[in-house]
């Protein structure tokens, strides 16, 4: 069965800080894509960044980033320069090519002043 | 580019009524999704539209959910009859062809209270 694990429900970080959030996957699929998705209280997920697994570098939205490791089938997103408006849930998500897209259960970041 | 447009924001009924959700996707889109969100879990698809047909609806609850996508544009969900467990939030989602592995694009989801 695929699946995606988040394995912290909750993460703190302070204004100015990075932090990591984690996420593995289970799959048997050699082609996908793997996201990370921002949802803040007004609940529309919001695409932070995604990730082609047949590429091996790893992909860079400004202060966000990913460490991908396919053999580990890990999928971590880095924040740096955390700002208070990163606060909200992350939802890993993995997609097989032509499949539904799968969400881990989230992990909530708060950022502190 | 106007987003995903879902109505309404929030519903509360009581168990055993009915209710609709509304979504209008990103205009050209041809892949529509609605997933429902339990709180403290990740979404989870209900159904997935590619133009006017179903592509795959393997874990939407039939005996009491169904969902339609007239002229393969805008999309109706609907529970008939509602039980306490379907208390969620219903996103709706929209892409240009989920073939050529485009992402999708959320709504704002409506919340749902069956009491």
């Amino acid at each position: 069965a695929q699946t995606v694990t988040q394995s912290q429900p909750e993460m703190s970080v302070q204004e100015a800080e990075t932090v990591t959030l984690s996420c593995t996957y289970d799959t048997s699929e050699s082609d996908y894509y793997l996201f990370w998705y921002k949802q803040p209280p007004s609940r529309q997920m919001i695409l932070v960044i995604r990730q082609e697994a047949y590429k091996q570098q790893n992909a860079t939205e400004n202060r966000f980033s990913v460490n991908f490791q396919k053999a580990a089938k890990s999928f971590s997103l880095k924040i740096s320069d955390s700002q208070l408006g990163d606060a909200a849930m992350y939802f890993c998500a993995y997609r097989p090519y032509t499949d539904k897209l799968i969400f881990g259960t989230g992990t909530r970041l708060q950022v502190f002043p | 580019e106007a987003g995903v447009a879902q109505s309404p924001r929030y519903k509360i009924i009581e168990k055993r009524q009915s209710v609709a959700f509304w979504c209008n996707p990103i205009s050209g889109h041809a892949t529509l999704y609605w997933y429902q969100q339990i709180l403290g879990q990740g979404p989870k698809l209900l159904i997935q539209f590619q133009n006017n047909g179903v592509v795959d609806d393997s874990q939407l609850p039939k005996d009491r959910f169904s969902a339609e996508r007239l002229k393969g544009v805008d999309s109706t969900l609907k529970i008939q009859p509602a039980k306490l467990e379907d208390s969620a939030v219903y996103l709706c989602a929209s892409s240009l062809d989920y073939r050529e592995g485009i992402e999708a694009f959320f709504g704002q989801g409506t919340r749902l209270t069956v009491v």
